[in-house]
């Protein structure tokens, strides 16, 4: 199962920046913070991923609360091509614990 | 730098056929998962493979099994096929544990 909580769906202006959050309040010490995406019908892109600090890079920003139970990503100017469906996920990076696990994400829908 | 490549891009099999699809992994990538999306689903974990050898499996049956090659490219292959296996088969590779990037998919269609 998930270990993380997505609101379904939202929508915003094409420009402005898309504000995306997401739930994570049993992540352990050494779970990081990963954000996927995938446009329909292609392979899920990888956008982020953070620990406790706020990370940035080319695609976008994500926000880590300092409790680590909620962060949040950020596309700063979206753009039409931002539409798809965002998957929040939390991973450990050793073992063969460190598989993806996929909730159902939250698709965002960029309007012109 | 090549990206994850995968073979075929769509295949029709009927129920009890065996099918094998193909995973090139992204150049100095030697870790690769498979996982499967059924229809309006997010992608479910099947297996990993690093360095040649099983490392961690999801809640599939023993008919899915893989095969990863000294070069790091890799096999999944499904044995007696079922209606329920119609989804987008997904390779991600990997250095280690770091990020997984994924291939564009192969979609199976069991009839």
């Amino acid at each position: 199962d998930a270990k993380t909580t997505q609101p379904p769906s939202m929508d915003c202006a094409e420009g402005r920046a898309a504000n995306l959050p997401c739930n994570h309040s049993t992540i352990s010490g050494n779970e990081y913070v990963y954000w996927y995406r995938q446009i329909h019908s292609q392979g899920p892109q990888y956008i982020i991923h953070g620990l406790k600090n706020n990370e940035t890079n080319e695609m976008a920003s994500l926000i880590i609360t300092e409790d680590r139970k909620s962060s949040t990503l950020i596309l700063p100017h979206a753009t039409l091509r931002d539409t798809a469906v965002y998957y929040c996920i939390v991973r450990v990076r050793a073992g063969a614990n460190s598989k993806l696990t996929f909730g159902k994400g939250i698709t965002l829908s960029v309007r012109p | 730098e090549t990206g994850v490549t995968q073979s075929p891009t769509h295949l029709i099999k009927t129920r009890g056929q065996q099918v094998t699809l193909r995973c090139s992994s992204q150049s100095g990538h030697n870790t690769v998962s498979w996982y499967q999306q059924a229809l309006g689903q997010g992608p479910q974990f099947i297996f990993q493979y690093y360095r040649e050898e099983e490392n961690g499996r999801g809640n599939f049956p023993p008919r899915f099994s893989g095969l990863q090659f000294p070069n790091y490219s890799s096999e999944l292959n499904v044995n007696a096929l079922e209606l329920d296996d119609s989804a987008l088969y997904l390779c991600a590779s990997s250095s280690g544990q770091a990020e997984q990037y994924f291939g564009p998919g192969t979609r199976l269609t069991v009839t």
